[in-house]
């Protein structure tokens, strides 16, 4: 399975935008991009997810570059409550949801 | 009403002990799962149900046993408990569709061998 790519952490002020980059430079035509977080104490979220399309939905935005190789998850208006480790993961079509988690990048949305 | 529920929520136990967690899903998904999350953060599937039938088996120890008596339901059992079983589990679950794969996941029960 392609890896991904994520910064450890990353502040953000609440009420501005946070932008969540994710590298994935191996993935193949047929592996999707998701995003999902975990806040603490809970279970991973699921967020979003596309192919080549950019996507959004009333979580947020994720911007796949036209080749592929990395993406964006776009939170518009962060929260105090949006503060989770957010995981960036390939997957391929048939591989029966096996989603391979990394180490995510900490996001930390401030007041 | 929770769509995916775990029974326990902490499970403390000691070594050489045999236990069981439960998963439910009430969302009508075929599909179920289990994770692993240790001390590091890092979350690892251990195995996958599709209509009661195993499709996902990683390499995990045989003293862990899944059973899937139905569609909604699928057990944790873990015989001989050793130390570094440790973690928390996460149940999940997921309707299969072509290219699509949300995942809903269960609060996790947090297991501590001593």
């Amino acid at each position: 399975d392609a890896k991904t790519t994520q910064p450890t952490s990353m502040d953000c002020a609440e009420g501005r935008a946070a932008n969540l980059p994710c590298n994935h430079s191996t993935i193949s035509g047929n592996e999707y991009v998701y995003w999902y977080r975990q806040i603490h104490s809970q279970g991973p979220q699921y967020i979003i997810h596309g192919l080549k399309n950019n996507e959004t939905n009333e979580m947020a935005s994720l911007i796949i570059t036209e080749d592929r190789k990395s993406s964006t998850l776009i939170l518009p208006h962060a929260t105090l409550r949006d503060t989770a480790v957010y995981y960036c993961i390939v997957r391929p079509t048939d591989s029966w949801g096996k989603l391979q988690f990394g180490a995510g990048t900490q996001v930390v949305v401030t007041p | 009403d929770t769509a995916v529920s775990q029974t326990p929520k902490y499970l403390v136990t000691q070594m050489g002990n045999d236990k069981s967690i439960k998963c439910e899903q009430n969302l009508g998904h075929d599909t179920m799962y289990w994770y692993k999350q240790d001390s590091k953060k890092f979350l690892k599937i251990m195995f996958s149900y599709n209509n009661k039938e195993l499709i996902i088996n990683e390499t995990v120890p045989n003293r862990f046993s899944p059973k899937s008596p139905d569609k909604a339901h699928l057990n944790l059992h873990i015989n001989s408990l050793e130390l570094g079983d440790s973690a928390v589990y996460f149940c999940a679950s997921s309707q299969w569709t072509a290219g699509s794969y949300e995942q809903y996941f269960g609060p996790g029960t947090r297991l501590t061998v001593t």
